[in-house]
């Protein structure tokens, strides 16, 4: 059965400490491996697209990588406005299999 | 550019009771996916529509429908309400099928 298993479910760090997010998973066809934003009561927000592994990608102080089994999102001096949920998901066979998230908190 | 949206914002129904959410796709998408997502957890696929037919779908009953017209945009149907719909429905969408989805903002259900 595809399953995507994201951890820590919760996170709290000090504004400026670093940590990683972890996701993986088991999908029978991987075609893709999605990280997106939730803010609370809002949609979640697309952050990066993962095809290969050994694929990197970054955005301002994200950085997600991808393995065979799983994928790290990588927060380097994070701040404040960094705190939300961070979601995973996979696209297996096509159709999004998701995590239940990674609920990261900054405090200043 | 507008993005993804969504309506309503919020609802209040009572069990048994039918539902219709609507959504648009960002500008030129031509997918719209449907889920649905309970407090603290990721979202759950319902169904996908692409060229005006459900092409995909999840786990959901048949209470759960669907429609898309012709200029791309959905509607989502709920019939026979249960407490366990409870949720907030998000619509995503994407060009020919493709995952790399652009979400609206919801809709929260609650039903009484």
């Amino acid at each position: 059965e595809d399953q995507v298993t994201q951890s820590p479910e919760a996170l709290r760090l000090q504004e400026g400490e670093s940590s990683s997010l972890n996701c993986s998973y088991t999908v029978s066809g991987l075609r893709g491996l999605f990280w997106y934003r939730q803010d609370p009561g809002k949609g979640p927000e697309f952050l990066f697209t993962l095809y290969s592994a050994g694929e990197e990608k970054e955005k301002e102080r994200l950085k997600a990588t991808l393995t065979k089994k799983e994928s790290f999102l990588h927060i380097t001096a994070p701040k404040p406005e960094d705190s939300a949920t961070y979601l995973c998901a996979v696209d297996s066979n096509y159709q999004l299999i998701w995590g239940a998230g990674t609920k990261l908190i900054i405090k200043p | 550019d507008a993005g993804v949206t969504q309506s309503p914002t919020h609802l209040i129904k009572t069990r048994g009771q039918q539902v219709t959410l609507r959504c648009s796709p960002k500008s030129g998408h031509d997918t719209v996916s449907w889920y649905q997502q309970a407090l603290g957890q990721g979202p759950q696929f319902i169904f996908q529509y692409y060229e005006e037919e459900e092409r995909q779908r999840g786990n959901f009953p048949d209470r759960f429908s669907g429609h898309q017209f012709p200029n791309y945009s959905s509607e989502l149907n709920v019939n026979a309400l249960l407490l366990g719909d409870s949720a907030l429905y998000l619509c995503a969408s994407s060009i020919r099928q493709t995952n790399e989805q652009f979400f609206g903002p919801g809709t929260r259900l609650t039903v009484l």
